[in-house]
């Protein structure tokens, strides 16, 4: 079955430290997004990436990156300029054109230790 | 700035009720309106699609209808389960969005009592 799998499913990051989440999907959507969830604050765009090797900045980009070297990937690294990271992580994918919907994976739930 | 707003935040009903959910957003210039499902500690589970040139979509015991002009969605859930305890997202895609990026509204978290 097609879908965006996303992992680890739970990660731990100490002060100081990058990491990288991984999603994965095999619907072949062109673009593909991350968004981070917080309590009281709803879901935010943090990049997204309408074709590969593009990716645009979202509304909270500071203290992220990303890459598009495969249609299939787009991983998101929480570099350690990123001061607040404890979250929990989505990445969505579409086609292009506004008449599809969204396909969100799982998602990461990121905890600084 | 597109707005959207979900009231109320938090809804409880016994089971066998129908439920009805509400979605404002303040600009009408928008592309669909997009229903999901969430799980505590799970992603998004798309229910509906509503495109702006419809009135409404169905599938099963769920309905969504659209007022553009008015700025409104409503979900409706037919005979209430427990299993439809979750929180439930709307979200839009404005005109002129970059990237055709979804704009959420806050969720209201449903508890179906048996």
């Amino acid at each position: 079955d097609g879908g965006i799998t996303q992992s680890p499913k739970y990660l731990f990051r100490k002060e100081g430290q990058n990491v990288t989440l991984s999603c994965e999907q095999n619907l072949n959507h062109d673009a593909m997004y991350w968004y981070r969830q917080d309590p009281g604050q709803g879901l935010r765009l943090i990049y997204y990436s309408q074709i590969v090797n593009d990716f645009q900045k979202g509304d909270i980009a500071e203290g992220y990156s990303v890459s598009r070297e495969k249609k299939e990937s787009f991983p998101l690294t929480v570099t350690s300029a990123q001061k607040n990271p404890t979250a929990f992580y989505l990445c969505a994918s579409s086609y292009q054109g506004t008449e599809y919907g969204y396909t969100f994976g799982s998602g990461t739930r990121l905890t600084v230790v | 700035k597109q707005e959207v707003t979900q009231i109320p935040a938090a809804l409880s009903v016994p089971e066998g009720e129908n439920l009805v959910l509400n979605c404002s957003f303040t600009d009408s210039a928008i592309y669909n309106l997009q229903w999901f499902r969430q799980d505590p500690g799970k992603g998004l589970t798309s229910l509906l699609l509503i495109q702006s040139s419809q009135r409404e979509q169905t599938s099963g015991r769920l309905n969504a209808s659209l007022d553009k002009s008015s700025g409104r969605s409503t979900l409706y859930i037919a005979a209430s389960q427990p299993g439809d305890s979750a929180t439930y997202l709307c979200a839009v895609i404005m005109i002129k969005a970059a990237g055709n990026k979804l704009t959420f509204g806050g969720g209201t978290r449903v508890l179906v009592k048996p």
